[in-house]
Formats: structure tokens, C-alpha cells, sequence
């Protein structure tokens, strides 16, 4: 069974700081998701990565995926308020059909 | 821009009463999911569509079932509402051209309260 891990699962940080949130999981896969969730809100896709070495940046966030090492690293650089937020991975595991087993999700709340 | 659609932001049920939560997506995707949501206990799959009128068991399907009339249409339907059911309800779909997962599209999400 596929098991998926996040740490930290509560990120308090301040504004202009860098921080990276990790995720791990348990068998072979080269797809693995972010996401996204405000407070009340649904999920928002964040970042797609479907092969071993993939990294992709948008505005201060920073996603990357080792296949190998089974681990996908989600880094802030200068923290703002507005980056507060819950962050899922998500994996493909590959024997699951079409399904995608979620991490916990990390709360990162952004203090000025 | 694929858009998931879900019939209510918020609804309140009396316990015993079925309840129909609907989902519809307008971007032809295959795979439709329904998931809840509860603090502490991250995203619980429900039930899960490949295809039209087929289903699949996720991590927690007692108490619910489900129906796929039509591709764009994913229902979950709770037969006797109770109160451990109050939760935040998610639909998503996604594309499917093999057997690999692809990335989800999420509705808005439905809080429903059981009373």
C-alpha cells in the first residue's frame, strides 16, 4: 500500500524567510502533484511532475521531484502572508488505477 | 479551463434523510472522485468513476453510494444521513488516457452539516 508523508504538517514562519516542506512516499512513482488549500476552499492545483529531476518555480515556490530518493521538495523563498495556506502532495502509485493517494497536508501560516 | 461544478456550497440535513451531493465537470474527463475532508484526517476517498454507470470503492464507502448517469455527472448519495457524515465534501475528475493518475481538478467543495 502506498503511503505518502509530509513534514512538517505545521509550518509557522516569518515573512522573508525560505523554508521546505518534504514529501515522501513509500513505493516507485514519477508523477506527483501540489496542491494547494485556502481556508474553506477547495484544492488548487500548484505544480505537475512527472519525471525523475523535474522542478518547477512559480513566483516563490519551488517544487522538485527524486524518484529514486522517493522524495518531492516544495521550497518558499521570502516567505509573504499571502503564501499562508494547507500544501498537498499527491502520488500516483502506479497500481492504483487512476487513483492519487494524498499526503496529510502541511498548514503554513506566514506571520509578518 | 477545466471547470468542476458541485450542486451546493452549503447544505444542512436532518438525520435519516438521503441526500444527493452533485458533481458535474465540463472538460470530457473520464475519472470522477468524490472525497471528504475532516480536520486532522486529511482527504478520505469515497468512491471513485472510471467510466459511465462504473464505480469504484475508495477508502470509506460505507454509508454512501454513488451514481454516473452521464460522463459529466458523479453523484453521492448518502441513504440515511448521520451525524458522523457532517463534513466538507469534495468532488474532483481528471483525465485518463491509460493507467496512469493524472492530475485532479477539484469542485468547490460541500460543507454539509447533519443535525
Amino acid at each position: 500500500e502506498l503511503k505518502v508523508e509530509q513534514n512538517p504538517l505545521f509550518l509557522s514562519m516569518q515573512e522573508g524567510k525560505n523554508y521546505t516542506i518534504y514529501c515522501n512516499y513509500s513505493t516507485t512513482s514519477d508523477r506527483l502533484y501540489w496542491y494547494r488549500q485556502d481556508p474553506g476552499k477547495s484544492l488548487e492545483s500548484l505544480f505537475v511532475l512527472l519525471s525523475n529531476g523535474a522542478v518547477k518555480q512559480e513566483g516563490r515556490l519551488m517544487a522538485s521531484l527524486d524518484t529514486k530518493a522517493r522524495l518531492s521538495t516544495l521550497h518558499i523563498t521570502a516567505a509573504v502572508h499571502d503564501l499562508s495556506a494547507t500544501y498537498f502532495c499527491a502520488v500516483d502509485g502506479k497500481t492504483s488505477g487512476s487513483r492519487l493517494t494524498f499526503g496529510e497536508g502541511t498548514q503554513l501560516t506566514v506571520n509578518p | 479551463d477545466v471547470k468542476v461544478t458541485q450542486s451546493s456550497r452549503y447544505l444542512v440535513k436532518r438525520t435519516g434523510e438521503k441526500v444527493f451531493l452533485e458533481c458535474v465537470q465540463d472538460m470530457d474527463h473520464e475519472n470522477m472522485f468524490w472525497y471528504r475532508q475532516d480536520p486532522g484526517l486529511g482527504l478520505r476517498l469515497i468512491y471513485f468513476s472510471y467510466d459511465v454507470k462504473m464505480k469504484e470503492k475508495g477508502d470509506i464507502p460505507e454509508g454512501y453510494s454513488v451514481s454516473r448517469e452521464k460522463k459529466e455527472r458523479f453523484s453521492l448519495i448518502l441513504e440515511s444521513a448521520s451525524t458522523n457524515q457532517t463534513s466538507m465534501y469534495l468532488c474532483a475528475s481528471s483525465f485518463s488516457p491509460g493507467l496512469a493518475a493524472y492530475e485532479q481538478y477539484f469542485g468547490p467543495g460541500t460543507r454539509l452539516t447533519v443535525t
